[in-house]
């Protein structure tokens, strides 16, 4: 059973940083892109990242370029996003998702259950 | 960027009722559209993928149709659960990958 857990999210100031992590199970984590998708309280869903299976590619949504990193540690099946410089508008449920063997080739066809990131001072 | 817009915002029917759902994206997308259903407190859950190809699990009432920029979510007898925001999303042009604003799909 495919099994995606976030964890990391929190109350940060305007300014600061937080690192999510995504554990995954179930599947060959190392063969799939990843990504994260964010929902700001009420709102839709906005993609902010993605990252190639072996972690060679990544990319951002503009509105998170320069100031988030995606990354990835296919030996403990985990995916990780360093955020920075956070602003209020970055406040939302964070959520990983899986996607492909690369980029485009697929939907997100499974999802963890998001971990919530307040950004407010 | 590709635009996705959905229509309506809001739809208010019963229970055994058919529901349609719209999404028009700003640009072909060819097929490569998917729908989301999304409950309160809950991820989305994939229920459509290219345009017309039930995912996983998804029982037979949900159907999709279309292609190029003109798009429908079609549930042909709602069931209770069944009621839910529901999101169209592209992976044609990216990045980025693109949602539409969702369509809220309520009890009359």
């Amino acid at each position: 059973e495919v099994q995606l857990v976030e964890s990391g999210g929190g109350l940060e100031e305007p300014g600061g940083s937080l690192r999510l992590s995504c554990a995954a199970s179930g599947f060959t984590f190392g063969s799939y892109v990843m990504s994260w998708v964010r929902q700001a309280p009420g709102k839709g869903l906005e993609w902010v990242s993605g990252i190639s299976g072996s972690g060679g590619t990544a990319h951002y949504a503009d509105s998170v370029k320069g100031r988030f990193t995606i990354s990835r540690d296919n030996s403990k099946n985990t995916l990780f996003l360093q955020m920075k410089s956070l602003r209020a508008e970055d406040t939302a449920e964070y959520y990983c998702a899986k996607e492909g063997y690369w980029f485009g080739e697929a939907n997100f066809d499974y999802w963890g259950q998001g971990t919530l990131v307040t950004v407010s001072s | 960027e590709i635009v996705l817009t959905q229509s309506p915002a809001v739809l208010s029917l019963s229970p055994g009722e058919r529901a349609t759902l719209s999404c028009r994206a700003s640009q072909s997308v060819s097929s490569y559209l998917a729908w989301y259903q999304q409950k309160p407190g809950q991820a989305p859950r994939l229920l459509i993928y290219d345009a017309s190809k039930r995912a996983t699990g998804i029982p037979a009432r949900f159907s999709g149709s279309g292609s190029g920029t003109d798009f429908t979510l079609t549930i042909s007898s709602l069931e209770p659960e069944d009621f839910a925001v529901y999101y169209c999303q592209q992976r044609s042009n990216w990045p980025p990958y693109t949602f539409g604003q969702g369509t809220k799909l309520e009890i009359k």
